[in-house]
Parts: C-alpha cells; sequence; structure tokens
C-alpha cells in the first residue's frame, strides 16, 4: 500500500533554516501537502505542491520535490520559536481522495 | 475562507454513551468529508469518507455502527460514536473539501473525546 515516512524529530535554533524530509512510494501521487499541527489543535494548511512542479515558495516556505526520488522536502526560512509544532507530509492522487499522512516530524526550535 | 469548523472541541462522557460531533464548512460547500482519529504522538488515521447524500465508506477495521457518520448537507457532517468505551477515547478530526481534482482539504479543529 501506500506509504509517507518522514523522521520524528528535529531541533533547530532560532534563526536558522530547517528542512523537514518526507518520502513517499506511491508513484501516482499528485498532490503533495505539508500541513502543521499545534499541540491540541487541528491541522492546518501551509502549502501544497503538484507533482508538475519541482519547487514552490511561499514566504519563509520553500517546498522542493524530486519525483523521481519521491522526495519532498519543507524548508522554513529564519525558523522562530511559533514555528514549533508537527508538520505532516501528506500525499494523494486525486481529488476527493484521502489523504495518506506521515507520522509526523516533531519540530523544535531553540531560542 | 475555507474554514472548517468542529463542535464540540471537547467532550467527556460516561461509558455505554452516545457522542454526537458535528463537523461545518463554513463558507464553502463540501461535497466530501473525511472523518480522522489520531491517538496521543501519532499520525492521523483515516476513519471514513463521506459524500453528501450517500452513505460513508468506510475504511478496513473501522465498525460502521459504532461510528455513525451522516453527510445531510453540503456543510455540515456528523459523527456519532454509540456505546462509547474508555478505548474510544481520542481526538477526532474532520476534514473537508469543494471538490474538483485540484482541491485541498482543510481541516476542522479537532474534538476530543474522553470516556470515562
Amino acid at each position: 500500500g501506500e506509504d509517507v515516512e518522514q523522521s520524528l524529530f528535529l531541533s533547530v535554533r532560532e534563526g536558522d533554516s530547517s528542512v523537514i524530509n518526507c518520502t513517499y512510494t506511491d508513484s501516482s501521487s499528485t498532490y503533495l501537502y505539508w500541513y502543521k499541527q499545534e499541540p491540541g489543535a487541528g491541522l492546518q494548511l501551509l502549502t501544497y505542491i503538484f507533482s508538475n512542479m519541482d519547487m514552490k515558495q511561499d514566504q519563509r516556505l520553500t517546498v522542493l520535490l524530486n519525483k523521481k526520488d519521491k522526495h519532498l522536502s519543507l524548508r522554513i526560512a529564519d525558523t522562530q520559536t511559533g514555528d514549533s509544532a508537527i508538520y505532516f507530509c501528506a500525499e494523494r492522487d486525486s481529488g476527493n481522495t484521502p489523504l495518506v499522512f506521515g507520522k509526523g516530524t516533531r519540530l523544535s526550535v531553540i531560542a | 475562507g475555507a474554514v472548517v469548523s468542529q463542535h464540540p472541541s471537547r467532550v467527556i462522557c460516561k461509558s455505554g454513551t452516545s457522542v454526537k460531533i458535528e463537523c461545518r464548512s463554513l463558507d464553502f460547500q463540501a461535497t466530501t468529508m473525511f472523518w480522522y482519529r489520531q491517538f496521543p504522538k501519532q499520525s492521523l488515521m483515516l476513519m471514513a469518507t463521506s459524500n453528501e447524500g450517500s452513505k460513508a465508506t468506510y475504511e478496513q477495521g473501522v465498525e460502521k455502527d459504532k461510528f455513525l457518520i451522516n453527510h445531510a448537507s453540503l456543510t455540515l457532517s456528523t459523527l456519532t460514536v454509540t456505546s462509547a468505551h474508555p478505548e474510544d477515547s481520542s481526538f477526532y478530526i474532520c476534514s473537508a473539501e469543494r471538490g474538483g481534482s485540484t482541491d485541498t482539504q482543510y481541516f476542522g479543529p479537532g474534538t476530543r473525546l474522553t470516556v470515562l
């Protein structure tokens, strides 16, 4: 079945860049997403990328997609303490289909 | 835009009672809604996919008679946990999307259910 893998923990210093990596197995993945979850809260859509794109930048966030290696990354520039949260990578084949989530990467930002 | 609400945000109930959780898309019509369950420090587990006006599609291992899902309108889906037991205690999250091949899922804030 489809699988999405992420490292579980990442710790960075405030002001540094964070890079969260994700790999997936489904070669027919069309849409890939990054969600942020703060403690006790739901998921907040951060950004998404279509499989025909290599990169997408949105303010401090940069998403890189290597479709050949099925590797997705999220770079957060100038990481702040408010960025501390769990970040979920997710993929899907098409609209109106369920997302397949990774287990989430817990980002800790050290002041 | 694309706001999804859930009600209640937190509920504590006694074992054996039924609990209803509402998921509403506030500023768009959701052709499809999804219900997820999240255990502490774990990822989201899809429970069921709900399309307006039709029966929900449940994932393997999810009891449809225990987790009743109703998607009566394009803005409202409900999840009823029937005869709740302590093992049903969890964080339940819904998501909604407008439909179409390029749309994304927008998540509600979640409902924390504690069954005593």
